[in-house]
């Protein structure tokens, strides 16, 4: 059984470029949640995927956005990037569709923006 | 919103000795609370977590304690050990929405 993993592990891009973050679900999970975490912060709930459908989404504006894919692995895009979008992104997945179910998270992708 | 507040950012305590991690939240709607522990370089692991309908909740050397009327919740560890040492998310969730951190407490357990 393997885990949450996810890549790339560091990025840097400039204000104004888009990005792709991706996140290879826990085996047998079909739900995928994507957090960020700011430097001193806890993690900020970003949404959430269920079969592929966006199942909830926290305040985060539009220009971040998802995708869920058969296999059940994700994407976080985020377009425009700004300075305060620098941060560790962690994906977390789980076997429903509920924060009570243990949720196993990745290991994060630490974006810079410059 | 900061609804979920870890005030202590640090803590330091001696091997074999209690580790009390403080966590208050401020949504009276929250029904569930998880403790999540997380080394360097690795993505937050579950540790314990508690219902509203609970008080406390045991699982070995971790005790959750829930005071609802403070909204108040601690973790305990006893006795703490080096391998502790890491930093320590609550979380907190409502009517099954989606989980709020609090900052975490890093807390180093010295030999």
């Amino acid at each position: 059984e393997t885990g949450v993993t996810q890549s790339p592990t560091h990025l840097i891009k400039t204000r104004g470029q888009q990005v792709t973050l991706r996140c290879s679900s826990q085996s047998g999970h079909n739900t995928v949640s994507w957090y960020q975490q700011a430097l001193g912060q806890g993690p900020q709930f970003i949404f959430q995927y269920y079969r592929e459908e966006e199942n909830g989404r926290g305040n985060f504006p539009p220009r971040f956005s998802g995708l869920q894919f058969p296999n059940y692995s994700s994407e976080l895009n985020v377009n425009a990037l700004e300075l305060d979008d620098s941060a560790l992104y962690l994906c977390a997945s789980s076997l429903v569709v509920s924060p009570q179910e243990t949720q196993y998270f990745g290991p994060g992708t630490r974006l810079l923006v410059l | 919103d900061q609804q979920v507040k870890q005030n202590s950012p640090s803590l330091s305590v001696q091997e074999g000795r209690i580790s009390i991690l403080n966590c208050d939240y401020t949504n009276s709607m929250f029904d569930y609370f998880l403790w999540y522990k997380k080394y360097p370089a690795e993505g937050p692991t579950f540790l314990i977590s508690i219902s509203s309908i609970k008080d406390k909740n045991e699982d070995g050397r971790f005790t959750v304690f829930l005071n609802k009327s403070a909204k108040h919740l601690s973790l305990h560890i006893v006795p703490s050990q080096p391998g502790d040492s890491a930093v320590y998310f609550c979380a907190a969730s409502a009517n099954n929405n989606d989980m709020r951190f609090g900052a975490g407490t890093r807390l180093t357990v010295k030999p």
